[in-house]
């Protein structure tokens, strides 16, 4: 099973920070999807990585996949207090999701 | 177009009993997954159902079951519970389930005493 760490665990920033957050994994991702959790509901898929090198943007957010696939990043740039939530990365195979324990994003007004 | 539903929202159990969660997925999606959510462990995968049928199985007890109806709805079931089992149950649902975008319901809160 594929181990997935996160880091940091835990990140309180002021509103206008920049910020980036990882995903590492101990082998190869075969492809890669970061999700946001918000307090109370299930997660929301942000986006999908699968070329080794791929950067993808989404607003104010910005992924990179790693060349050699076995690592992540998220980038967010002038954060609001709408970015605060669990941000996870996972590992597809087949069906079944494996989860990193997340990064818990706090943003403050 | 509706999103996953899960019932109930919350629940509290006391040790030994049994519960069954519901899962109704989105209109038209054959594949449900269904992952346990604790702050010590993260996300952990149970099992995927898909037109009926286990595809897929996660590392837990024969305590956790579950099954899908022709209507593609999903029931869990964890009997004999445990302090341990205590989390958020995430039912997540996509087309096939092959690498797909999942679709979160909010999940159910189980708290077990």
């Amino acid at each position: 099973t594929q181990l997935l760490e996160q880091s940091p665990q835990f990140l309180s920033i002021q509103e206008g920070e920049n910020l980036t957050v990882y995903c590492n994994s101990s082998s190869v991702f075969s492809s890669l999807q970061w999700y946001r959790q918000e307090p109370g509901e299930g997660p929301v898929l942000l986006v999908t990585v699968v070329t080794g090198g791929e950067v993808k943007k989404l607003k104010r957010l910005t992924f990179q996949f790693g060349d050699a696939r076995k690592d992540s990043s998220l980038h967010i740039t002038a954060a609001q207090p709408g970015d605060t939530g669990l941000y996870l990365c996972t590992e597809t195979s087949g069906s079944r999701l494996t989860f990193g324990e997340g990064t818990q994003l706090t943003v403050n007004p | 177009k509706a999103g996953v539903t899960q019932t109930p929202r919350y629940l509290i159990k006391t040790r030994g009993q049994q519960v069954t969660l519901s899962c109704s997925p989105i209109s038209g999606h054959r594949s449900v997954s269904w992952y346990q959510q604790t702050p010590g462990q993260g996300l952990q995968f149970l099992f995927e159902y898909f037109s009926e049928t286990q595809r897929n199985k996660g590392n837990f007890p024969g305590r956790f079951s579950g099954r899908q109806f022709s209507n593609s709805r999903s029931e869990m079931n964890v009997s004999t519970l445990e302090l341990g089992d205590s989390a958020l149950y995430l039912c997540a649902s996509s087309l096939v389930g092959r690498n797909e975008k999942l679709f979160f319901g909010s999940g159910t809160q189980l708290s077990v005493l």
